[in-house]
């Protein structure tokens, strides 16, 4: 498998209910970064959780990182349909200035 | 809020052809990168770029590519012979100075090489 793969690799969900995205890496990191990616646009920053914290929150996203699994996930709770989106795990590998973009899990929250 | 910013928002090229994309980094930040998307997939790591240098780059970064910082606000990408494998979506992107500091993302440009 690769550095950042993420499952599942789509998931379509109802308004109102939570949605998981997980994320598998291989190396060690600094920390893990999710982004969201509207179709055709930029990436947008959400969370960033360093190497020594397990979990984190920022209003209706929770994430946690277990680094002796080497994998994260990514709760958001509550999905709305401007959820709809690609998300993706992006780690920062330890000794490098290298950032590992995930594969990404295309989330469609239905209204 | 600040934000890095990116120009030409689409470039179209021939084969061959020479093209520059633009970035603007956040202007306290240290440490800029150029990514790539190609259509549905994921986004590349090509280059970092740091202190004036390049600090790591990737196996797609080569000898066609190359970065500078021309003056005090601008990062520039160059493709200098564009193939048609280049198409894809370029980001820049900055981070401010710890490795544990956000990456922020530019908007992209979409190159497209006929």
């Amino acid at each position: 498998s690769q550095q950042g793969e993420e499952d599942p690799q789509a998931l379509s969900i109802q308004e109102g209910e939570n949605a998981t995205m997980n994320c598998s890496y291989k190396t060690s990191i600094n920390n893990l970064q999710w982004y969201r990616q509207n179709s055709g646009r930029g990436l947008v920053h959400l969370i960033l959780i360093r190497s020594n914290e397990r979990e984190k929150h920022s209003g209706r996203l929770r994430v946690t990182l277990d680094t002796s699994k080497k994998s994260s996930s990514l709760l958001i709770t509550a999905s709305r349909a401007a959820d709809t989106a690609s998300y993706f795990c992006a780690t920062a590998v330890s000794g490098t200035y290298k950032y590992i973009f995930g594969t990404g899990t295309r989330l469609k929250v239905l209204a | 809020e600040p934000e890095v910013t990116q120009t030409p928002s689409h470039q179209v090229t021939q084969m061959g052809q020479e093209v520059i994309l633009r970035c603007v980094p956040i202007s306290n930040h240290l440490y800029f990168y150029w990514y790539r998307q190609i259509l549905g997939q994921k986004v590349e790591f090509l280059v970092s770029f740091y202190n004036n240098e390049i600090s790591e780059k990737s196996e797609i970064f080569d000898d066609q590519f190359s970065v500078e910082r021309p003056d005090g606000s601008n990062f520039t990408l160059k493709i200098r012979s564009t193939k048609l494998e280049d198409s894809a979506m370029y980001f820049c992107a900055s981070r401010p100075r710890l490795v544990t500091d956000t990456q922020y993302f530019g908007p992209g440009t979409r190159l497209t090489v006929l």
